[in-house]
């Protein structure tokens, strides 16, 4: 049974820090890995979505890793700012078939001014 | 912009009494998804709709239900609303497979049970 784990659960950091999020999963049979971010009381917006054959995706100060094999993503967060502040979560797309997507329970990251 | 709309944005009902939560796109994805989330949980995958087939979740309690009369349009019913059903709804929606493409979610309507 697929599982996906997020450490830390919570992190604060001061401003301008560079800081990595950690996703770890049980079982390297996925179609692919989501990065997505949850501000409080709101939805998700997808943030990164890396296939299961690419190593790495980005975007502006965001940069997602992935290595199937170990079962780990980063998620690499440049210059941090106080509007990053929020819910990181992690998803992962078993290649089972259909449609189901696993969700991690997320890292909340607050960025002090 | 198109979006996923979930109406309303917080829902209040009684032990018991039923609700009915809804969700309207304008990205005319073919795949539409609810999910429950619990406060500072992962969130849960209830079912989905491939167009107009309906997909449950086998952990899914038979007192959730969903309709879907067009493209458009997807509704959660709650039967008999418990106080452990109290949560965060979310609606998704996707193109194709979710495999290829990412989820679009709505913001969400949180449930209150009294």
């Amino acid at each position: 049974k697929q599982e996906v784990t997020q450490i830390p659960a919570a992190l604060s950091v001061p401003e301008g820090e560079n800081l990595v999020l950690n996703c770890s999963f049980t079982d390297s049979a996925i179609y692919n890995l989501q990065w997505f971010r949850q501000d409080p009381g709101k939805g998700l917006t997808s943030l990164l979505l890396i296939q299961s054959s690419q190593r790495e995706q980005t975007s502006g100060r965001l940069n997602a890793s992935l290595d199937k094999s170990s079962g780990r993503s980063t998620l690499y967060i440049a210059a941090s700012q106080p509007g990053d502040s929020a819910t990181y979560l992690c998803a992962v797309a078993p290649n089972t078939g259909g449609f189901k997507t696993i969700f991690g329970a997320g890292t909340r990251l607050f960025v002090k001014a | 912009d198109a979006m996923v709309i979930q109406n309303p944005r917080y829902q209040v009902t009684q032990f018991g009494k039923p609700v009915t939560l809804s969700c309207s796109q304008t990205l005319n994805h073919n795949v539409m998804y609810w999910y429950q989330q619990k406060s500072s949980q992962a969130p849960k995958l209830l079912f989905h709709y491939y167009d107009k087939d309906f997909n449950n979740e086998a952990d899914t309690p038979d007192n959730f239900q969903s309709r879907r009369p067009n493209t458009s349009f997807c509704f959660l019913d709650i039967r008999s609303p418990g106080l452990g059903d109290a949560a965060m709804y979310l609606c998704a929606t996707s193109r194709a497979a979710a495999v290829l493409e990412p989820q679009h979610f709505g913001d969400g309507t949180r449930l209150s049970i009294l």
